[in-house]
């Protein structure tokens, strides 16, 4: 079956350090990835994807994340949080093709950044 | 432009009854994706219409339907309600059917409670 784990639930981070939030994946096919965040009391919004090309890729607030393939893994990382980061952390895959916008999310990561 | 629009924000039912969601995804998007977001099982993908047509569909028992119209708004039914269906429900937009480079746009949802 297709999953999505994300390792950690629950992250404590004090400002300035840095970030890392595990995904991993279980799909059979090329898929897409995504993480997704979501700020208290607002809408789930998109962080970044990944489709093809550079494994490494590069979202919005100074968010990026790494493709391993082979480890069928797309790891978030910042390097260096701030007390605005504090939010919900969804990893995020969908089949490439055929799929239509049916995505399968990882449980979520909780993430506190203390000033 | 204004963003995907779900109503109502809050509903509270009893075991047993059926109820109606109702989102109005941004304008010009034609795919409209659902959504059940609980703290245990994260979000789990409900169904997706485009063109007024079911495209895709979750592990969701049959109580879980939903619609399209013509100008895409949608509408979802949970009919024989259960204390279990208590979760946020989230409406999702885009374009198309989950193109490249393609991002979905979700609303701030439905939580429905179940007495």
């Amino acid at each position: 079956a297709q999953s999505v784990s994300q390792h950690n639930h629950h992250v404590i981070l004090s400002e300035a350090a840095s970030l890392e939030l595990g995904c991993n994946y279980s799909y059979g096919g090329t898929v897409n990835l995504f993480w997704y965040v979501q700020y208290p009391g607002q809408h789930l919004q998109l962080l970044l994807k990944y489709f093809s090309g550079d494994p490494l890729v590069k979202g919005i607030k100074g968010f990026e994340a790494e493709f391993i393939k082979s480890k069928f893994s797309f790891n978030l990382r910042k390097p260096s949080v701030q007390w605005s980061d504090t939010a919900e952390y969804f990893c995020a895959v969908r089949l490439s093709t055929g799929g239509g916008n049916k995505l399968t999310f990882g449980t979520g990561t909780q993430l506190k950044v203390e000033l | 432009k204004a963003g995907v629009t779900q109503t109502p924000r809050y509903l509270i039912k009893t075991r047993g009854q059926q109820v109606t969601l109702s989102c109005s995804p941004i304008s010009g998007h034609r795919s409209v994706s659902w959504y059940q977001q609980t703290p245990g099982q994260g979000l789990q993908f409900l169904f997706e219409y485009f063109s007024e047509t079911q495209r895709n569909k979750g592990n969701f028992p049959g109580r879980f339907s939903g619609r399209q119209f013509s100008n895409s708004r949608s509408e979802m039914n949970v009919s024989t309600l259960e204390l279990g269906d208590s979760a946020l429900y989230l409406c999702a937009s885009s374009y198309t059917l989950g193109a490249t480079n393609e991002k979905l746009f979700f609303g701030s949802g439905t939580q429905l409670s179940v007495l």
